[in-house]
């Protein structure tokens, strides 16, 4: 099993659609919880952390639910702009790396 | 303007040829790594290095070597490259691994390809 899973997608939305990704991490001691953005052949670029109680930045929602040990990011009105391969990426406690999912595509359509 | 360099951007070889890439970052970050990104398998990382004259294997380290003799370059070496190490590269830094307040800031990736 590996320890960061995502939806590879993609996922097609309409402008303006509302959509949700989901990420599962396998190892309960994670501590700490980010989504990346990556537009197609560039770098990774941090899109928002994830704390415990959740957090908003503008449009997109990032939620964190240890128990059921997965984290999600929601994307309210989508924009074109919006597509891009989202990355879950998962710090363990004591692991000096930070281990990356494969990537949820997204594709906002006009 | 704070950012971190990778060169080159494209590079083209052939199997046995000793290569290096270079990374750079202007930030003073103590954290760095190195990274590889495959179709289908993500980012998996190759070394880090969490302070000059420190470095550690990553998860997929087989066939490279890194240094860190200064806190600014973080090269990546392959002493004799295969074509199984075709593949985008990146480097990343941070000030600090995994805090919330202390991104990876990426370079712009190096595409390797191995004949």
């Amino acid at each position: 099993r590996k320890e960061v899973e995502q939806d590879p997608g993609p996922f097609n939305v309409p402008e303006g659609a509302t959509v949700a990704f989901n990420c599962t991490y396998s190892n309960s001691a994670s501590q700490s919880f980010f989504w990346y953005r990556q537009d197609c052949r560039k770098e990774p670029k941090l899109l928002m952390s994830v704390y415990s109680s959740g957090n908003e930045d503008g449009r997109f929602t990032a939620q964190l639910n240890r128990a059921s040990q997965y984290i999600s990011l929601l994307i309210r009105d989508s924009k074109l702009s919006d597509s891009a391969t989202y990355l879950c990426v998962v710090r363990d406690t004591g692991r000096r790396a930070l281990t990356f999912g494969s990537g949820t595509r997204l594709q906002v359509q006009p | 303007e704070a950012q971190v360099t990778q060169n080159p951007r494209y590079l083209i070889t052939v199997t046995g040829k000793k290569l290096t890439v270079t990374c750079s970052q202007n930030m003073n970050h103590e954290y760095m790594s190195w990274y590889r990104q495959d179709p289908g398998l993500g980012l998996r990382q190759i070394y880090y290095s969490m302070n000059v004259e420190v470095t550690d294997k990553g998860d997929v380290p087989e066939g490279y070597k890194v240094s860190r003799k200064e806190k600014r370059n973080f090269p990546l070496i392959l002493e004799s490259p295969s074509p199984n190490q075709t593949s985008l590269y990146f480097c990343a830094s941070s000030l600090f691994l995994g805090d919330r307040n202390s991104p990876l800031h990426f370079g712009n990736g190096t595409r390797l390809t191995v004949t």
